[in-house]
């Protein structure tokens, strides 16, 4: 059973800081990896989308990498501003029972401090 | 870009009334539509998939006759939680897969709606 884990669980760091969070998953047989963004009390935002053929994906001041072997990922901000403030969100899509599907970890709510 | 709505973002219900959620693609035409639902603090669990004119799969523990799913076209999928409990208190979210998208499985994305705050009172 794919299980995708976050760490650590919440971050709270000044702003300008470079950051890194962390993904893991434990069944390598995933299709892509993405990183989300979900504000308190909204939907999700698509970050970076990572297909399970390439190594990583960089938007701005974001980057997020993929080692499916050793199943993890990690998403790197740059130069962290208070607008980062948010739950960032990692899932796997996996193909299962004829279907794909879109495992979640529970996230990292990340603070920056002005 | 492509977009999904959700309506309403915001509901109230009494206990053992009923609920329906809308979830639409607004600029694409969607296969396929997904309903999560999300805890506080929590992640995002999938409920179930829902496929245009067939009937939705459930993931294990979800009750099919409490969350009713009809996909009964391209653009629009609607959950209902029936007899609602305050235990049904949750954040759901839809989200839809573009139907023109033939690329092959993990290089296109599933788009996000905004989300429902469903409170049971």
């Amino acid at each position: 059973k794919q299980e995708v884990t976050q760490i650590p669980a919440a971050l709270s760091v000044p702003e300008g800081e470079n950051l890194v969070l962390n993904c893991s998953f434990t069944d390598s047989a995933i299709y892509n990896l993405q990183w989300f963004r979900q504000d308190p009390g909204k939907g999700l935002t698509s970050l970076l989308l990572i297909q399970s053929s390439q190594r990583e994906q960089t938007s701005g001041r974001l980057n997020a990498s993929l080692d499916k072997s050793s199943g993890r990922s990690t998403l790197y901000i740059a130069a962290s501003q208070p607008g980062d403030s948010a739950t960032y969100l990692c899932a796997v899509l996996i193909y299962m029972n004829r279907d794909d599907k879109i495992i979640f970890g529970k996230g990292t709510r990340l603070h920056i401090l002005p | 870009g492509a977009v999904v709505s959700q309506h309403p973002s915001r509901v109230i219900c009494k206990s053992g009334t009923s609920v329906k959620i809308e979830c639409r693609s607004l600029d694409f035409q969607a296969t396929t539509m997904f309903w999560y639902r999300q805890f506080p603090k929590q992640s995002l669990m999938l409920m179930a998939t829902s496929n245009e004119g067939s009937k939705a799969t459930y993931e294990q523990g979800v009750e099919k006759d409490k969350f009713l799913i009809n996909h009964a076209s391209l653009t629009l999928s609607t959950l209902t939680v029936t007899s609602a409990h305050p235990e049904d208190s949750s954040f759901y979210i839809c989200s839809a897969r573009d139907r023109t998208d033939r690329t092959p499985l993990g290089t296109y994305e599933q788009y996000f709606g905004p989300g429902t705050r469903l409170t049971v009172t």
